[in-house]
């Protein structure tokens, strides 16, 4: 079983949607969360850490649910520089090792 | 700040050749790593350090050396390079149970 699961989409959806990835993770025990952006050719940039309580930043909320072991990330208002691939990306228990989903790609379309 | 930096940025090898490739990260983390990321593909751990003097194998250690002389720097050494260690690789650094920074990686093509 992988570590970081996540839908590879593609997510196609129009400007102004709102859009929500999950992925599950797999080791209980697990301390940190993270949502990366990673465009065409680039390097995954951070986006939001996620909390256990959710936290919000602008049009991007993300939430933790310990219980079932996901990690969501909502969009708002989804802008044509949203496109772009989306790493969700949890920390090893001993902090050694951040495990990174396969990724979900999301396409804006004007 | 220059946060994490790669060298070099893009570099073409024969099959067999040898090249190090270099991070440096001026942020004093404590923890650095080794991606590769092949086309429609994750990322792959190949190694990564806890600390200066140490170095630990990742998901796909095989055809890689590494070092960490200096808390600063993080090497990546291909020995004799093969067309399937075709890709991109990205360096990381993070501080304790922090998030991971990025350089900006290193395009190698094995021919």
């Amino acid at each position: 079983r992988k570590e970081v699961e996540q839908d590879p989409g593609p997510f196609n959806v129009p400007e102004g949607a709102t859009v929500a990835f999950n992925c599950t993770y797999s080791n209980s025990a697990s301390q940190s969360f993270f949502w990366y952006r990673q465009d065409c050719r680039k390097e995954p940039k951070l986006l939001m850490s996620v909390y256990s309580s959710g936290n919000e930043d602008g049009r991007f909320t993300a939430q933790l649910n310990r219980a079932s072991q996901y990690i969501s990330l909502l969009i708002r208002d989804s802008k044509l520089s949203d496109s772009a691939t989306y790493l969700c990306v949890v920390n090893s228990p001993n902090f050694n090792k951040f495990y990174f989903g396969s990724g979900t790609k999301l396409n804006v379309k004007p | 700040n220059a946060g994490v930096t790669q060298t070099p940025k893009f570099r073409v090898l024969k099959t067999g050749q040898s090249m190090t490739l270099l991070c440096a990260q001026d942020m004093n983390h404590e923890y650095m790593y080794w991606y590769r990321q092949d086309p429609g593909m994750g990322l792959r751990l190949i190694h990564y350090s806890v600390g200066e003097g140490t170095t630990a194998k990742g998901e796909v250690p095989d055809g890689y050396n590494v070092s960490r002389l200096k808390k600063q720097n993080f090497l990546l050494g291909l020995e004799s390079a093969a067309p399937s260690q075709t890709s991109v690789y990205f360096c990381a650094s993070s501080g304790t149970g922090s998030e991971q920074y990025f350089g900006p990686g290193t395009r190698l093509t094995v021919t």
